[in-house]
């Protein structure tokens, strides 16, 4: 079975601007997350998807907004980028009703100027 | 609000030693819970899990885990590190009602000395 992808994998863009992120989840898992990865915070988690509906969301602000599919492949999307965003922004999908192990993606690297 | 803690950011040990990394979570509810790793360019991976029965439960390369449900507590242990054990660990704990919340610790960064 093919893992999780994301794309893309780098990402440079400047203060204001937005940005889709793309994830597609293992075959057949219907649970994906989000989450931030920065030095020192660890990963702080954004939002959890399952079968089209956000089940869970962080404590992050209205700029930070997701979606998934019918064929469970999610996006997420920060509006109005600021300097703190830049991050490693990893996606995750797990099987079942997703309680169990999640299986993460190589993550995309933002880096806002 | 639900929280999972790490007591360690930075540990640095030599080859052959003991470790041991903390990890506590906030009480409320039944709980699955997680060690993830995320070796140097690596993704993350699973280390081990627990979700209910033996509270000593094994993992990957000789890592074991307790759980003590009385003290919120899921310890990872590992009686000999080697230097590729160098690596970030991640305590995770998704909770099984309520708010099914997978919530992950800030991570301890291990450098292990050759």
């Amino acid at each position: 079975k093919a893992g999780v992808t994301q794309t893309p994998r780098y990402l440079i863009k400047t203060r204001g601007q937005q940005v889709t992120l793309s994830c597609s989840p293992i075959s057949g898992h219907r649970s994906v997350s989000w989450y931030q990865q920065t030095p020192g915070q660890g990963l702080q988690f954004l939002f959890e998807y399952f079968s089209e509906t956000q089940r869970n969301k962080g404590n992050f602000p209205g700029r930070f907004s997701g979606r998934q599919f019918s064929n469970s492949r999610s996006e997420m999307n920060v509006s109005t980028l600021e300097l703190g965003d830049s991050a490693l922004y990893l996606c995750a999908s797990s099987s079942g009703g997703g309680e169990g192990e999640q299986f993460f993606g190589p993550g995309t690297r933002l880096t806002v100027l | 609000a639900q929280s999972v803690s790490q007591h360690n950011h930075h540990v640095i040990l030599s080859e052959a030693a003991s470790l041991e990394l903390g990890c506590n979570y906030s009480y409320g509810g039944t709980v699955n819970l997680f060690w993830y790793v995320q070796y140097p360019g690596q993704h993350l991976q699973l280390l081990l899990k627990y979700f209910s029965g033996d509270p000593l439960v094994k993992g990957i390369k000789g890592f074991e885990a307790e759980f003590i449900k009385s003290k919120f507590s899921f310890n990872l242990r590992k009686p000999s590190v080697q230097w590729s054990d160098t690596a970030e660990y991640f305590c995770a704990v998704r909770w099984t009602s309520g708010t099914y919340k997978y919530i992950f610790g800030t991570g301890t960064r291990l450098k292990v000395l050759a």
